[in-house]
């Protein structure tokens, strides 16, 4: 079974563009949540979809969106970026939510110079 | 007060001997408790997950929640260089804003 897929790998755009980073979940994960990940916070909860609802979030700002399809593919969206948005941004996938194993992808490192 | 609570270390310990390590969260009710490993470069990947006060044991690893003491701690008993990694502790919290909190995590080192 295909594992859960993030593109692109690395992205680098400049200040004030914005960007779309992409997930597909495991085949048959309903649960797909985002994740941001700097050396200096950590791993931070962004934001979680099930059934193209987004159901929980995290104290981002609202720069950072997203959404979810009926495929259960997700896509992650940070507008008019920051130099501090510079970060890998991972999703994970699990059957129903975030109180069982969360299967993540590879991540997406994104530079914003 | 942060709310889940990790020493970054680094913890070193010899190959063989038992590495502890410890996590506290802040919010009582908080209803899953996590280990995740993390290698350098690489996701993290579940490695222990406990709902219910006690211990739960799995191969070498034996995780423990006390939530009157809101305290989660992992054991890894004869350690090997392969777990070198950081670990990370993860929370849920439920209410009308649940979430995943993570610690900052340890750093594990198993030296041969």
């Amino acid at each position: 079974k295909a594992g859960v897929t993030q593109t692109p790998r690395y992205l680098i755009k400049t200040r004030g563009q914005q960007v779309t980073l992409s997930c597909s979940p495991i085949s048959g994960h309903r649960s797909v949540s985002w994740y941001q990940q700097t050396p200096g916070q950590g791993l931070q909860f962004l934001f979680e979809y099930f059934s193209e609802t987004q159901r929980n979030k995290g104290n981002f700002p609202g720069r950072f969106s997203g959404r979810q399809f009926s495929n259960s593919r997700s896509e992650m969206n940070v507008s008019t970026l920051e130099l501090g948005d510079s970060a890998l941004y991972l999703c994970a996938s699990s059957w129903r939510d975030l109180n069982e194993k969360l299967f993540f992808g590879s991540g997406t490192q994104l530079s914003v110079l | 007060q942060k709310e889940v609570e990790q020493n970054s270390g680094p913890l070193s310990v010899p190959e063989g001997a038992i590495a502890s390590l410890n996590c506290t969260y802040s919010d009582r009710g908080s209803q899953s408790f996590f280990w995740y490993r993390q290698y350098s470069g690489k996701s993290p990947e579940l490695i222990m997950f406990i709902y219910s006060n006690g211990d739960k044991e799995d191969g070498r690893f034996t995780a423990q929640l006390n939530k009157a003491s809101q305290y989660v701690s992992l054991l890894i008993r004869d350690s090997q260089p392969s777990d070198s990694a950081t670990y990370l502790c993860a929370v849920t919290r439920g209410g009308s804003q649940g979430n995943l909190i993570f610690g900052k995590g340890t750093k594990l080192s198993v030296k041969p």
